[in-house]
């Protein structure tokens, strides 16, 4: 592993079933992100974690869920997908949580499709 | 509060012409600045970035950006574009006392003609 991956690279999904993204990361990075793209909207953070055992909202975090339980996976889940929930979803992961301009790096992205 | 405005949803250039993507930001506090690309089903990847050291960054691929605080602006550019530049460049604000929250742009879709 090199960097950031996350699985499933894609999928469709019936509303009201559960769902887990799931995203590692290999570079000893004690803050993870979540965030998801929308047209015309970039990037918005759903929820966030400064290192493992905590985490935080985001700017969108109604509808999921996150947990830290170690330093490499960062997972959001989905309890109950609902359409408005269709987006593409990157993780993404910086060595320090405080640092100004400390770099994110993301991963290749999860295009959800809630029907 | 912060925000940040990339002014142009779609540039379209031809190739070997200068590129210029337009972005202002707001911010109470001296911000951190990013441009990230993202080429079409990839993930992003960071071109530069401005943390109050030189207002002239230089960055990956022969693109820069000037921090002008007087404008509020962070416009990237590059003087001759070539057709791998075709991409999504997304504007990026953080505050100094927000540790990592980052606040995006709505993206520039940068096109290149033959």
């Amino acid at each position: 592993i090199a960097g950031i991956t996350q699985a499933p690279t894609s999928q469709i999904l019936a509303a009201g079933r559960r769902m887990t993204l799931r995203c590692t990361q290999d570079m000893r990075h004690n803050a993870m992100y979540w965030y998801r793209q929308d047209l015309g909207l970039g990037l918005r953070l759903i929820h966030y974690s400064n290192t493992a055992g905590t985490t935080g909202k985001g700017e969108v975090p109604d509808g999921y869920s996150v947990s830290r339980a170690n330093t490499d996976d960062f997972p959001l889940t989905l309890a109950s997908a609902v359409p408005s929930q269709t987006s593409v979803y990157f993780c993404a992961s910086s060595l320090t949580s405080g640092g100004p301009g400390d770099t994110q790096y993301f991963g290749p992205g999860t295009r959800l499709t809630v029907l | 509060a912060q925000s940040v405005t990339q002014l142009d949803s779609h540039v379209s250039v031809s190739e070997g012409t200068p590129v210029l993507l337009r972005c202002n930001y707001s911010s109470s506090y001296s911000p951190s600045l990013f441009w990230y690309v993202q080429h079409p089903n990839k993930g992003l990847q960071l071109l530069l970035k401005y943390t109050s050291a030189a207002t002239l960054v230089k960055g990956i691929n022969g693109f820069e950006a000037e921090f002008k605080k007087s404008e509020t602006s962070f416009h990237l550019t590059k003087p001759s574009a070539h057709m791998s530049d075709a991409a999504e460049y997304f504007c990026v604000v953080i505050l100094n006392n927000a540790g990592n929250m980052l606040t995006f742009g709505g993206g520039t879709r940068l096109m290149v003609k033959p």
